[in-house]
């Protein structure tokens, strides 16, 4: 149980595109989905918390117009990287909880590369 | 600030020894806790968390919780060279957004064969 599903895997895209990562529970309700970047060699960093159908609180300095987030639903959370740049080039992840329980659950991750 | 502190390491370990991992948080009205293990290029899979004072064991994994002195450790027995890896201690905090985990930098173990 607790799988979280993320997609794609990997991607390169070139500098000013858009990119979306998909974020999936499998087998629960994810009424809390968050979103973490990690740099080489770094700590995950918190970008955004989402709850399912409410806008996302971001943390700061992350900008929200850059990095869209939408939780539609209670299992499907999507991260947008509008116009990416070479230095938005990370390891992108989200994590998962459901209501009642602290843990948190995490996709397998996106490496995104902005040529 | 409040904050999660891990050794960053790295610790090594014989195969077959006992790894210990130590972890101190500052925010005293902290609920919940974590132990994620992250191996290189892949995500934290969460091993153990633990809730009240003592201990919790889990297979070769056994996480100790001192609420007074803040500390939360991680005992790994009969170390394998499959444990190498980053361990991340995680905390919620006290407060609004209490469902938001804080991370320590976390502990590079090394299991030498």
């Amino acid at each position: 149980g607790a799988v979280v599903s993320q997609h794609p895997s990997w991607v390169i895209c070139k500098s000013g595109t858009s990119v979306k990562i998909e974020c999936r529970s499998l087998d629960f309700q994810a009424t809390t989905m968050f979103w973490y970047r990690q740099f080489p060699k770094q700590s995950l960093m918190l970008m955004a918390t989402s709850n399912e159908g409410s806008k996302a609180t971001y943390e700061q300095g992350v900008e929200k117009d850059k990095f869209l987030i939408n939780h539609a639903s209670l299992t499907l959370s999507t991260l947008t990287v509008t116009s990416a740049h070479p230095e938005d080039s990370s390891f992108y992840i989200c994590s998962a909880r459901t209501s009642g329980r602290n843990e948190q659950f995490f996709g397998p991750g996106t490496r995104l590369t902005v040529l | 600030q409040k904050e999660v502190e891990q050794n960053s390491g790295p610790l090594s370990v014989p195969e077959g020894a006992i790894a210990s991992l130590n972890c101190t948080y500052s925010d005293r009205g902290s609920q919940s806790f974590f132990w994620y293990r992250q191996y290189s290029g892949k995500s934290p899979e969460l091993i153990m968390s633990i809730y009240s004072n003592g201990d919790k064991e889990d297979g070769r994994f056994t996480a100790q919780l001192n609420k007074a002195s803040q500390y939360v450790s991680l005992l790994i027995r009969d170390s394998q060279p499959s444990d190498s890896a980053t361990y991340l201690c995680a905390v919620t905090l006290s407060g609004a957004g209490s469902y938001q985990l804080t991370f320590g930098k976390g502990t590079k173990l090394s299991v030498i064969p």
